[in-house]
């Protein structure tokens, strides 16, 4: 089971907009601002999309955006395209005990 | 380009020891500002984070594993490597090496993963 909870998949088609959630505790994503994303292909090593909660590295398109309400984070996509098509998964920084990061379960986003 | 690239044995046998490895190109181990991360997934589910290595060969372990695991760096060599013990079928997993800049607890570079697969 893993620490932070996302949903197993969600489904858009192109150009609609979608967003999934990744809940957790005060301990970590809801006490600190280092909530980052990544999108991983079959096959494929993960690249981060989002870090800091809303930050997007070098490259990676606007279309991607982050935010945190409490103890919950969201990545939104926007003009989903059929690239889009991957697992995201959501970590954050955690204090408990001596353990640095922890991992969302991952969700499967399907483009219709 | 930065590039990380993982080696390793492939299958294992049940109680032994895996060793993995992870080439850093494109970037100097030595010259700090970075911890480098050890990272698994296990088939068909989600990310657990091993632990890490500075360049200095300070060590931070996944507390669940950490009985387990050791780290080392070797700078001369641009590499730093991951040794787990006894393991056992819910070893087996993809095993990522992954770059964090210092204390920023989000991986900006990995590797492609090596497969590790505990049977025998």
């Amino acid at each position: 089971q893993s620490a932070l909870t996302q949903p197993a998949s969600v489904s858009g088609s192109p150009g609609q907009s979608i967003t999934i959630s990744c809940t957790g505790t005060s301990s970590d994503v809801g006490g600190y601002n280092s909530v980052s994303w990544y999108q991983q292909h079959p096959g494929k090593a993960p690249k981060v999309m989002i870090y800091d909660v809303r930050y997007r590295p070098s490259g990676v398109s606007n279309r991607f955006s982050g935010s945190k309400s409490g103890n919950t984070a969201s990545l939104t996509i926007s003009g989903l395209q059929a690239e889009d098509e991957a697992d995201y998964y959501c970590s954050s920084y955690t204090s408990i005990s001596t353990l640095e990061v922890v991992f969302g379960g991952g969700t499967k986003l399907t483009v219709l | 380009q930065v590039q990380l690239q993982e080696s390793g044995p492939g299958l294992v046998e049940p109680s032994q020891t895996v060793s993995l490895t992870c080439t850093v190109s494109g970037a100097s181990i030595s010259s700090g500002g970075y911890y480098w991360n050890w990272i698994r997934q296990h088939p068909e589910k989600g990310l657990e984070w091993i632990g890490y290595i500075s360049y200095s060969g300070s060590t931070y372990y996944n507390p669940s594993l950490r009985s387990r695991v050791t780290m080392s760096v070797d700078t001369s060599k641009n590499q730093f490597s991951l040794k787990l013990s006894s393991v056992t079928a819910a070893d087996t997993a993809l095993y990522f090496c992954a770059r964090e800049i210092l204390v920023s607890y989000y991986f900006d570079y990995w590797g492609q993963g090596t497969l590790v697969t505990v049977s025998s």
